[in-house]
């Protein structure tokens, strides 16, 4: 069965650092890999979709990479702003969306 | 382009109770999803549809019907509310199963 682990759970970082979320899965059969972001209370807005057959995605200063063989796909969000205090999840399409269970950050000024 | 709506955005029902959440999409989208977000357990898939006229359970469908009767519009029912069904919900809809999903903004549905 699929299992999806996002770490960290939270991370708290102040404005213009460059930070990783990572996600890792346990069965690498998979069509793609989605990124979204949560803000509270809303509802989930696509930011990346990686194809398996790629290595990676990029959309401004956000960069999704994707390691199929190990189980990994990382999210790079280059000089951080407080705009991005939000909930990330990772879901992997199996041809269902599996999610894991998120990284909530916070950006303080 | 709305994208996708979902109706009602907030409710609040008692045990036994029963209600239908409304999803409608305007990208002319095959696929349809409903899943729920609770604390600490992520997205969960309840009911998906391939199509107008078909439906499939996904990971948690107990306690839930839905129908598709038209392409733009996937329904959730609940016939008897339960306090376990107290979530928030998402519909979702892509046009394929191997193609990006776009969300809804969600129904928070609290049962006392």
């Amino acid at each position: 069965k699929q299992e999806v682990t996002q770490i960290p759970a939270a991370l708290s970082v102040p404005e213009g650092e460059n930070l990783v979320l990572n996600c890792s899965f346990t069965d690498s059969a998979i069509y793609n890999l989605q990124w979204f972001r949560q803000d509270p209370g809303k509802g989930l807005t696509s930011l990346l979709l990686i194809q398996s057959s790629q290595r990676e995605q990029t959309s401004g200063r956000l960069n999704a990479s994707l390691d199929k063989s190990s189980g990994r796909s990382t999210l790079y969000i280059a000089a951080s702003q407080p705009g991005d205090s939000a909930t990330y999840l990772c879901a992997v399409n199996t041809d269902k969306l599996i999610f894991g269970t998120g990284t909530r950050l916070q950006v303080f000024p | 382009n709305a994208g996708v709506t979902q109706t009602p955005k907030f409710r609040v029902l008692k045990t036994g109770q029963s209600m239908t959440l409304l999803c409608a999409q305007d990208m002319n989208h095959e696929y349809m999803y409903w899943y729920r977000q609770d604390p600490g357990m992520g997205l969960r898939l309840i009911h998906y549809s391939v199509g107008e006229g078909t439906t499939a359970k996904g990971e948690v469908p107990d306690g839930y019907n839905v129908s598709r009767l038209k392409k733009q519009n996937f329904l959730l029912g609940l016939e008897s509310a339960a306090p376990s069904q107290t979530s928030v919900y998402f519909c979702a809809s892509s046009f394929t199963d191997t193609y990006e999903q776009y969300f809804g903004p969600g129904t928070r549905l609290t049962v006392t």
